[in-house]
């Protein structure tokens, strides 16, 4: 099982549109989440940090639930300019190691 | 813009061949992580710097091995270059587990033929 599920997409939605993706870890001892955002053929970079309190900004909400472990992120009114890859991100720890590991990330396409 | 920045940004290796990939850190960080994209896929993880020591690895071979020198930057080389190594290699600059404060590279991308 991968430590970090998450649905691979496409989202195909039109402009206005709400959408909503999902994600799964299996590292209860993670501490740390994220939703990051990825252009194609470039570097991902930190869409938002994801609180249990739950976090906003501006059109976007992220989510945490600790005891399903599961994370979310609505985009509410899309916009052309959110089509990008949206990865999920927690972090891991492994002896001395924190680390980020990554979703597959999830593929939003949105339409005019 | 970040102050991460990667060379080369696009490379071609030939089977068998091997690779140093670089990657400058921000001020300030102690901190490089390297992760490998491949097509379709999040980022996997292949090992960490910290104060230029190896501070933990993924689940790759040792022919994936690195360096971080004194002013944190660092190196990945790949030896014995295979084709499924064609890939987006990432490095991320950051402060020890900060991770909010993170930054990651432009990336190099590598072509194994």
């Amino acid at each position: 099982r991968k430590e970090v599920e998450q649905d691979p997409g496409p989202f195909n939605v039109p402009e206005g549109a709400t959408v909503a993706f999902n994600c799964t870890y299996s590292n209860s001892a993670s501490q740390s989440f994220f939703w990051y955002r990825q252009d194609c053929r470039k570097e991902p970079k930190l869409l938002m940090s994801v609180y249990s309190s739950g976090n906003e900004d501006g059109r976007f909400t992220a989510q945490l639930n600790r005891a399903s472990q599961y994370i979310s992120l609505l985009i509410r009114d899309s916009k052309l300019s959110d089509s990008a890859t949206y990865l999920c991100v927690v972090n891991s720890y492994g002896g001395a190691t924190n680390k980020l590991i990554f979703g597959t990330g999830t593929l939003l396409a949105v339409q005019p | 813009e970040t102050g991460v920045t990667q060379s080369p940004t696009h490379l071609i290796k030939t089977r068998g061949q091997q690779v140093t990939l670089r990657c400058s850190s921000q001020s300030g960080h102690n901190t490089v992580s390297w992760y490998q994209q491949a097509l379709g896929q999040g980022p996997q993880f292949i090992f960490q710097y910290y104060r230029e020591e190896e501070n933990g690895r993924g689940n790759f071979p040792p022919r994936f091995s690195g360096l971080q020198f004194p002013n944190y930057s660092s190196e990945l080389n790949v030896n014995a270059l295979e084709l499924d190594d064609s890939a987006l290699y990432l490095c991320a600059s950051s402060l020890g587990d900060r991770w909010t404060e993170a930054f990651f590279g432009q990336g190099t991308r590598l072509t194994v033929v």
